[in-house]
């Protein structure tokens, strides 16, 4: 079945470049998310990107996808305190009726 | 654009009773509504996806009858947890996803309601 793997954590200090990792197997995905989720809330969608690119710039947000080894990954620049939270990657296919499949979620640890 | 909200925030309720979870989108109407539930420090688990004006669908192992959804209008999903255990507690989130679909398909998430049953 359909499976999204993410790294647990990652720490960085402020100011410096973020980069999460994510890897996925459904090779039908057609879009993939990334999410934000803060303690106690909901998530935040940040971004998105169609599979049949390979890039897209967002403001301090950069995706990259690799379709190939379908790897995607979530590079935050200049990343400041505020930026910590929890990141989901999620992706959804044409024949999942919407659902999204998503990451365990990676921890992103902003350190001063 | 593109709110949804959960009421209540969080609910403490005893065994054996029943809890009502709502989901309204706020300023738009969406057809689609899911919901998930999240245990600490993990990924969301999609429970079913509700569909306005008919029943839900629901994922291997949720069980329907415990866990009733109601999607009676473009704005409200419900999600009622039907004699409730310790071991619903939980933390539940519901999303939206507009109508008409836009192509990229993205969900909208509420803030989520935290479940305690003692």
């Amino acid at each position: 079945g359909e499976d999204v793997e993410q790294s647990l954590f990652l720490s960085v200090r402020e100011g410096d470049s973020s980069v999460i990792n994510c890897t996925y197997t459904d090779s039908s995905s057609t879009y993939l998310y990334w999410y934000k989720q803060e303690p106690g809330a909901g998530l935040q969608l940040l971004t998105y990107i169609f599979s049949n690119m390979d890039m897209k710039q967002d403001q301090r947000l950069t995706v990259l996808l690799n379709k190939k080894d379908k790897h995607l990954s979530l590079r935050i620049a200049d990343t400041q305190t505020g930026d910590s939270a929890i990141y989901f990657c999620a992706e959804s296919a044409y024949n999942q009726g919407g659902k999204l499949i998503f990451g365990q979620g990676t921890e992103l640890s902003v350190k001063p | 654009g593109a709110v949804v909200s959960q009421h209540p925030s969080w609910v403490i309720c005893k065994s054996g009773t029943s809890v009502k979870i709502e989901c309204r989108s706020l300023d738009f109407q969406a057809t689609t509504m899911f919901w998930y539930r999240q245990f600490p420090k993990q990924s969301l688990m999609l429970m079913a996806t509700s569909n306005e004006g008919s029943k839900a669908t629901y994922e291997q192992g949720v069980e329907k009858d415990k866990f009733l959804i109601n999607h009676a209008s473009l704005t409200l999903s419900t999600l009622t947890v039907t004699s409730a255990h310790p071991e619903d507690s939980s933390f539940y989130i519901c999303s939206a996803r507009r109508t008409p679909g836009q192509p990229s398909g993205e969900q909208y998430f509420g803030p989520g309601t935290r479940l305690t049953v003692t």
